[in-house]
């Protein structure tokens, strides 16, 4: 069984940076693309970013709202996934996921969050 | 403001059928696929549908998907009290090279 296992969330002032972890197990992990998704208090899912396995380019991309704040990162040989926040803002409060992804074609192009964490809390807030 | 539009909420009684839309454009539904996640409360969100119309294994098949266009709807038959929960559509968007989520829809099980 896949899981997935977020930590080190917590309370950061505007401006602060903080270092969010995912440590999985159940998979190959090296194959895995992986995202972080979150969710802000009463509100709905946004995807933060993801990361491509490294026989895939090993490429990130990221959502409009977090590019040149926040960076993905992976450690293949500990299994785990890594997200930088730097220049922290009240907006960026929320519940961040960690998932495993899965893309392909079909008759179409599919892209989806197939594991989900069950996430670590951020607040920015002074 | 989300990419995919879904209605805020739908109802229906026990043992009903309900369904939800979630409607989009050409950069992601009507080029890509959809998937659906359920949301109970106070727990992460779980795939129920991807590929538009394919159910992960241990997803009963009360739940069915289906894309027309750039539109996709979630069908759920014989509605339990322990469906209600929030629903998120979710598709890939090329134009914003990113993941896009409906604003997710409440069902309550009246």
């Amino acid at each position: 069984e896949v899981q997935l296992v977020e930590s080190g969330g917590g309370l950061v002032k505007p401006g602060g940076s903080l270092r969010l972890s995912c440590a999985a197990s159940g998979l190959t992990f090296s194959d895995a693309w992986m995202s972080w998704v979150r969710q802000a208090p009463g509100k709905g899912l946004e995807w933060v970013g993801h990361v491509k396995s490294k026989a895939d380019g090993g490429t990130t991309g990221y959502a409009a709202p977090v590019k040149g704040r926040f960076t993905i990162s992976r450690d293949d040989s500990k299994r785990m996934l890594y997200l930088q926040m730097d220049s922290l803002r009240t907006e960026d409060t929320a519940v961040y996921y960690c998932t495993t992804d899965r893309a392909d074609y079909g008759r179409w192009y599919y892209y989806y969050m197939d594991v989900w964490g069950k996430g670590t809390s951020v607040t920015v807030s002074s | 403001q989300s990419v995919l539009t879904q209605p805020p909420s739908v109802s229906a009684a026990p043992r009903q059928k309900v369904t939800i839309s979630c409607s989009g454009g050409s950069s992601n539904i009507e080029n890509y696929s959809v998937s659906w996640y359920r949301q109970l409360p106070g727990t992460a969100p779980k795939v129920l549908i991807y590929d538009n119309d394919k159910r992960p294994s241990g997803i009963p098949d009360r739940f069915s998907g289906s894309k027309s266009g750039a539109s996709a709807t979630l069908d759920i038959t014989g509605l339990q009290t322990g469906d209600e929960a929030d629903y998120y559509c979710g598709s890939w968007d090329d134009s914003l090279r990113a993941v896009v989520f409906g604003g997710g829809t409440k069902l309550t099980v009246l």
